[in-house]
């Protein structure tokens, strides 16, 4: 099957500093990643659908100015957490979609990356 | 307000049993998956369902989709420890694009 990683998988940082998590689609092309955030025993929540050589598409009540995404090639999209504080902290995963699959392509989701801002 | 909402939200058995995971909305859906998700991992696909009434099996997973595409179930027959972790159910609304909703989560414990 297809194969998302994320880098890193997990990253502790102060309040106040930045935080860039990537996510690569390593044997396929994206148009489309989706950024979750999952906190401790909750489900996912959707975030923002990142398009490449486009604007992300954030969710209701999700802060574009402080989740920055960028999603320059078809591998790779990157979520930058800015002035990260200690709510922020949580369990954070990427999905991608297979270009070549169609419109009802199955999402493959990466392993998260797990933020901790002390 | 949660579109997919799942039952129980927590159960905890012992192995051999049987159990079955609701997974219930007011909404259509194109399709939905079911995903099983380890701690400190990503969730992995376990099926896919896209006709109302569809019921596929996986071993000793059973998933069945409403006939009006607005439920699910998941039911596992004799589980063991391996099955224990977090369950989700997650789907595409008719006519909302390639957005993935995800259910409330079922958390299951299954002991020896």
């Amino acid at each position: 099957g297809a194969v998302v990683s994320q880098h890193p998988s997990r990253v502790i940082c102060k309040s106040g500093t930045s935080v860039k998590i990537e996510c690569r689609s390593l044997d396929f092309q994206a148009t489309t990643m989706f950024w979750y955030r999952q906190f401790p025993k909750q489900s996912l929540m959707l975030m923002a659908t990142s398009n490449e050589g486009s604007k992300a598409t954030y969710e209701q009540g999700v802060e574009k100015d402080k989740f920055l995404i960028n999603h320059a090639s078809l591998t790779l999209s990157t979520l930058t957490v800015t002035s990260a504080h200690p709510e922020d902290s949580s369990f954070y995963i990427c999905s991608a979609r297979d270009v070549l699959a169609g419109s009802s392509a199955e999402q493959f989701f990466g392993p998260g990356t797990r933020l901790t801002v002390l | 307000t949660q579109l997919l909402e799942q039952s129980p939200q927590f159960l905890s058995i012992q192995e051999g049993e049987n159990l079955t995971v609701y997974c219930n909305s007011s909404s259509v859906f194109s399709s939905l998956q079911w995903y099983r998700q380890e701690p400190g991992e990503g969730p992995v696909l376990l099926v896919t369902v896209v006709t109302g009434g569809e019921v596929k099996k996986l071993k000793r997973l059973t998933f069945q989709f409403g006939d009006a595409r607005k439920d699910s179930s998941l039911h596992i027959t004799a589980a063991q420890p391996g099955d224990t972790g977090l369950y989700l159910c997650a789907g595409t609304i008719t006519g909302g694009g390639n957005k993935l909703t995800f259910g409330t989560g079922t958390q299951l414990k299954v002991e020896l």
